[in-house]
């Protein structure tokens, strides 16, 4: 069972572009999200990351929308760049249960010029 | 500082051999968690270790397992190779357990014939 949906599973941008992925979540224990970049060949690199007691974060051209009672929450890209292509995940964790962090399948983005 | 090292980078293996993984942490870190990477099932989390205790473990069958050592350098074996443990293995550090955030190696490329 997917504790976290991601959607959608690819995504096409114009450079310059908005780049939205969405996750969904029914745990209401989970109280850390953090989303991770993943180039071929490599780990995932932490990104940006939110808790449920903001609606939003931004750091540079990356932004968290999180929506507690739709259980939701998504990542925005903006002016996509080229060297965004990649793979991005978005996870959830409950409080005071390890570090046992529930991934979503995955957005492979391409940004093209 | 240095990252999160894992050794080797890849693997070749038959069915029915075993194999055993390294992980070396980020200086400072306690907490070390397994995750398996495939196409098709995403990140699953395999276990995580803390202070050379065991905190965590994913669904996966007992061929897996794991140890820390007390300079928190982690293992994971798997035993009795089937075609299916085909995968990448990534390991993940943190400073300490329970929501914290996670730095990932590079991964190992297990490939078994």
């Amino acid at each position: 069972q997917q504790q976290v949906k991601q959607s959608p599973q690819s995504l096409i941008v114009q450079k310059g572009g908005i780049s939205i992925i969405n996750c969904a979540y029914e745990n209401t224990a989970f109280d850390y999200f953090p989303w991770y970049q993943q180039f071929p060949g490599k780990g995932p690199a932490l990104l940006i990351a939110i808790r449920p007691d903001v609606s939003e974060k931004k750091e540079g051209r990356f932004t968290i929308s999180f929506n507690k009672s739709a259980k939701q929450f998504s990542l925005h890209i903006m002016d996509s760049q080229p060297g965004d292509s990649a793979t991005y995940f978005c996870a959830a964790i409950p409080s005071n249960t390890g570090n046992q962090f529930y991934f979503g399948t995955g957005t492979s983005l391409t940004v093209i010029p | 500082k240095a990252g999160v090292t894992q050794t080797p980078r890849y693997l070749i293996k038959t069915r029915g051999q075993q194999v055993t993984l390294s992980c070396s942490p980020i200086s400072g870190h306690r907490s070390v968690s397994w995750y398996q990477q495939t196409p098709g099932q995403g990140l699953q989390f395999l276990f995580e270790y803390f202070s050379e205790t065991q905190r965590n473990k994913g669904n996966f069958p007992g061929r897996f397992s794991g140890r820390q050592f007390s300079n928190s350098r982690s293992e994971m074996n798997v035993s009795t190779l089937e075609l299916g443990d085909s995968a990448l293995y990534l390991c993940a550090s943190s400073f300490s357990s329970g929501g914290d955030t996670q730095y990932f190696g590079p991964g190992t490329r297990l490939t078994v014939l």
